[in-house]
Parts: structure tokens; C-alpha cells; sequence
């Protein structure tokens, strides 16, 4: 049972280039979400999806996009890749929003931007 | 603003010691609050989920509880297969989760 999934697992890039991550789901959940998490800060809320074919902004929004493309796949994109977007990106997915169910997360995706 | 504080930032126990790991928190509404375990190089992984004041949860050596302000995560008689970043997280609403930045939790042998 894969759960979340993520790839890829480790990226490095240039400044100004973009990237899509992406994140898939066999749990049949209905929300998926995106973080990310830098020392000292904890996991921050970039975007969620409650369900398909709806995104929302989470608490860092700015710099990326997302796309709901199917109930399993959510993926995150970084138009022109900056320096303060180097970290460590997490998907998430849950049903019913959390009121009866927890986030279950992928093992992230390691981005470092020269 | 939603704040969530853990303390301490690092906790280093020998096998055995019991501890507490304490959460405290503002929020507007609360719909939940959710500890989880985070091992090196890994996604969170899903501990308890506590809703209203007085509830309890165990899991093993884990035991968590929550008042209106806090939640306390008890470690009982550790082992070293128990080191690892424990966060807290709480939820003023369906879809968002506050977290916390997470307490290190070493056990020694």
C-alpha cells in the first residue's frame, strides 16, 4: 500500500528555471494538500485542494501554482525558481477535511536552489 | 493569528526516563489538535488527533492529553526506537492545519 507518493525524491536547481513536483494518492481521498518545511519553522501550508477541481491558498502561497489534475494527483509548480524556495516539500492527503481523519503525508521532496 | 509553541526545541532521555512534551497554542475555534512523529528523511506520520478538553489518547509508550491551552505528549519508559521529532498541529478550520516546529526527542540505550 503506497499511500502518498512523491517524485522526485531530490532536486537541485538554477535560479530562474521551474519545476513541477509531483504527488499521487491511492487512498481515494477527497483533499490533498502542499508544504513545506525549513528548520526551525515548522510544515507551512503552501496550497490545498479540498476536493477535484478546486485550489486554495494556503499561508505561503506566493511563487508557486498547483493543478488538481484527477481525484489522485496533485502537483506543485515553481514558475522561476529563487534562492528562498530551497527546502523540503511535503504532500498530504485526507478525507472528509480534518474533522475526522488526519493528514497523511508522502516522504517529501528535497529542493535546493543555487 | 494561530500560534502554536512546543518546548523544549530538543529532548535528550536515557532508555527508561520518563517525559513530557508539551504543545501550547492559540486558536480561534479549535476543531482538533494532532500530534505526529517525524523520523529523519520522512513524512509525518499520524499519532493521535484529540478534540475537546479532557480527552485522552494512547498508543504504546505514547499518552496525550489536552486542555483548553495545552496538550501534553507523555513518553513512558522510552526506548531508543522512539527518538525521533514529535509535532503538534492544530486545525481552526476543515482544511488547515498550524503546526508546530516540533520537539527532538533523543533516547539513549
Amino acid at each position: 500500500n503506497a499511500g502518498v507518493t512523491q517524485t522526485p525524491k531530490f532536486q537541485v536547481l538554477k535560479t530562474g528555471q521551474s519545476m513541477t513536483l509531483q504527488c499521487a494518492q491511492d487512498m481515494n481521498h477527497n483533499s490533498m494538500y502542499w508544504y513545506r518545511q525549513d528548520p526551525g519553522m515548522g510544515l507551512r501550508l503552501i496550497y490545498y485542494s479540498a476536493s477535484e477541481g478546486t485550489t486554495d491558498k494556503g499561508e505561503v502561497p506566493n511563487g508557486y501554482n498547483v493543478s488538481r489534475l484527477n481525484k489522485r494527483e496533485f502537483s506543485l509548480r515553481l514558475e522561476s525558481a529563487a534562492p528562498s524556495q530551497t527546502s523540503v516539500y511535503f504532500c498530504a492527503s485526507s478525507d472528509m477535511g480534518q474533522r475526522k481523519r488526519a493528514q497523511h503525508f508522502g516522504d517529501g521532496t528535497r529542493l535546493s536552489i543555487l | 493569528e494561530d500560534q502554536v509553541t512546543q518546548s523544549p526545541e530538543a529532548l535528550r532521555l536515557q532508555e527508561g526516563e520518563s517525559s513530557s512534551l508539551n504543545c501550547s497554542y492559540t486558536v480561534s475555534g479549535l476543531r482538533g489538535l494532532f500530534w505526529y512523529r517525524q523520523d529523519p528523511g520522512k513524512g509525518p506520520e499520524f499519532l493521535f488527533t484529540l478534540y475537546s478538553a479532557g480527552e485522552e489518547k494512547e498508543k504504546e509508550r505514547l499518552k496525550a492529553t489536552l486542555t483548553k491551552k495545552e496538550s501534553f505528549l507523555h513518553i513512558t519508559a522510552p526506548k531508543p526506537e522512539d527518538s525521533a521529532t514529535y509535532l503538534c498541529a492544530v486545525t481552526p478550520s476543515d482544511y488547515k492545519l498550524s503546526f508546530g516546529a516540533g520537539t527532538t526527542v533523543t533516547v539513549r540505550a
